[in-house]
């Protein structure tokens, strides 16, 4: 299909290593957005792509948390020394539109999500 | 800060048990409100998009209203099949990034239908 696709589905770290998730968006999308999922909760907003440039990175729990677009399409979610709290499910989300352009009826289509245990 | 509250956290229902889901909102400069809806495992999928207090929208068994306080997801006659979690969103203007519009979720409502 042509929907987000998000890679690895799953993945088990130890505590102290590094992670690397990787989203494609639907091809052509302007936006690229990354959420946090725990458990019982709703996602959590991290950072936001338009095309290659982050424009919002305030959801980032800490500096171990790195995100890049670098062509404007795939992107990937690094997070250095997993720590056992950033254990979660990892959604990418894009849509059509950027900043500035009938932005008010962007809708966000989400893939499967990533999910992310650290022992 | 925006917040989001849906309530109830979880609903059992019988099939062909109407009822509603709420979604209550406080933020500054509202653009439009979500519903998804969200199975287990998956990603949230995309049901409706309210702009303006009094539109409602409707999707076979689903019809979601919008007032300028809240949004209810209605349920009529559900079916086993609607058994999932339903995420209401908000989106709203970020004014350091311009027209960059930020998306603010509920933690859900899970729903189960019984046969």
């Amino acid at each position: 299909g042509a929907g987000v696709s998000q890679s690895p589905r799953y993945k088990v770290a130890k505590r102290g290593q590094d992670v690397a998730l990787r989203c494609d968006p639907i091809s052509g999308h302007v936006s690229l957005f990354w959420y946090q999922q725990a458990l019982g909760q709703g996602p959590e907003f991290l950072t936001y792509f338009q095309n290659e440039a982050q424009l919002d990175k305030s959801g980032l729990p800490s500096d171990r948390f790195f995100a890049e677009r670098p062509e404007g399409s795939v992107s990937t979610l690094k997070i250095q020394r997993t720590q056992q709290e950033d254990s979660a499910v990892y959604l990418c989300a894009s849509s059509p539109g950027g900043a500035g352009r009938l932005v008010g009826k962007n809708i966000q289509y989400f893939g499967a999500g990533t999910r992310l245990s650290v022992l | 800060e925006d917040q989001v509250t849906q309530s109830p956290e979880a609903l059992r229902l019988q099939e062909g048990e109407s009822s509603s889901l709420n979604c209550s909102y406080t933020v500054s400069g509202l653009r439009g409100l979500f519903w998804y809806r969200q199975d287990p495992g998956k990603g949230p999928e995309f049901l409706f998009t309210l702009y303006s207090a009094g539109e409602e929208k409707e999707k076979e068994r689903l019809k979601a209203t919008l007032t300028k306080k809240e949004s209810f997801l209605h349920i009529t006659a559900p079916k086993p099949e609607d058994s999932a979690t339903y995420l209401c969103a908000v989106q709203c203007k970020a004014p350091q990034t311009g027209g960059y519009q930020k998306v603010t979720f509920g933690i859900g409502t899970k729903l189960q239908v019984i046969p």
